[in-house]
């Protein structure tokens, strides 16, 4: 059974950094893309961020690239986000996503998801 | 404010059928193809409609997908209580390169 775990979510002050995890299990890691999908509470939608099964493609949306970066190690199972320069409209609901594909692209779809960490930014 | 145009709302009696629209444009709905997602409440979203029209295993066949132009369209018949959601519509984009998600409809089971 598929099981995405995240974790790293907080209360942190504008400007400053923190970085989500997502643990996966019950699935090859490495022959899969992983994404990031955040929800503010009540509101819709939106996706973050993708990587390909061995980082070679990655993607942003607008709204967080240049602050934001995707990485994996697929020698643990693991996703990441590193969340740099964070402003009060990042506050979220972060979910990890499996993609259904090993590649980043058109193709691929988000066929299981995690239950979200809660990222608020306030002073 | 989304690229994807849904109804904020959508309601139904059950065992009616129910509709739910989603509008793009050329460069999400009318290139690629439309994944939609159901999200119960409390909970995180499921994969309900993925590709052309297909069903993960375990989602039941009263729901369906079209697509037509720049417009798709999201079925359910025999609406039933435990279909009471919220729904989006998720293309890829290629002025994004990336995925879009519509602004979610809201079904009441009346």
């Amino acid at each position: 059974e598929v099981h995405l775990v995240e974790s790293g979510g907080g209360l942190v002050q504008p400007g400053r950094s923190l970085r989500l995890s997502c643990a996966a299990s019950g699935f090859i890691f490495d022959d899969y893309a992983m994404h990031w999908v955040r929800q503010v509470p009540g509101k819709g939608l939106e996706w973050v961020s993708g990587i390909s099964w061995n980082s070679g493609s990655v993607g942003y949306a607008d709204s967080v690239k240049g602050r934001f970066t995707i990485s994996r190690d697929n020698a643990k199972n693991s996703l990441h986000l590193q969340m740099n320069s964070l402003r009060a409209e990042d506050t979220a609901l972060y979910y990890c996503a499996k993609g259904s594909v090993y590649s980043y692209g058109r193709e691929d779809y988000f066929d299981y998801w995690g239950q979200g960490t809660l990222v608020t930014v306030s002073s | 404010q989304s690229v994807l145009t849904q109804p904020p709302s959508a309601s139904g009696t059950p065992g009616q059928r129910v509709t739910i629209s989603c509008s793009g444009s050329r460069s999400n709905i009318g290139t690629n193809t439309v994944n939609w997602y159901q999200q119960l409440p409390g909970t995180a979203p499921k994969l309900l409609i993925y590709g052309h029209n297909q069903r993960p295993s375990g989602v039941p066949d009263r729901f369906s997908g079209s697509k037509s132009g720049t417009s798709a369209s999201l079925a359910i018949s025999g609406l039933q209580s435990e279909d009471e959601a919220d729904y989006y519509c998720a293309p890829w984009d290629d002025s994004v390169n990336g995925w879009v998600f519509g602004g979610g409809t809201k079904l009441t089971v009346l």
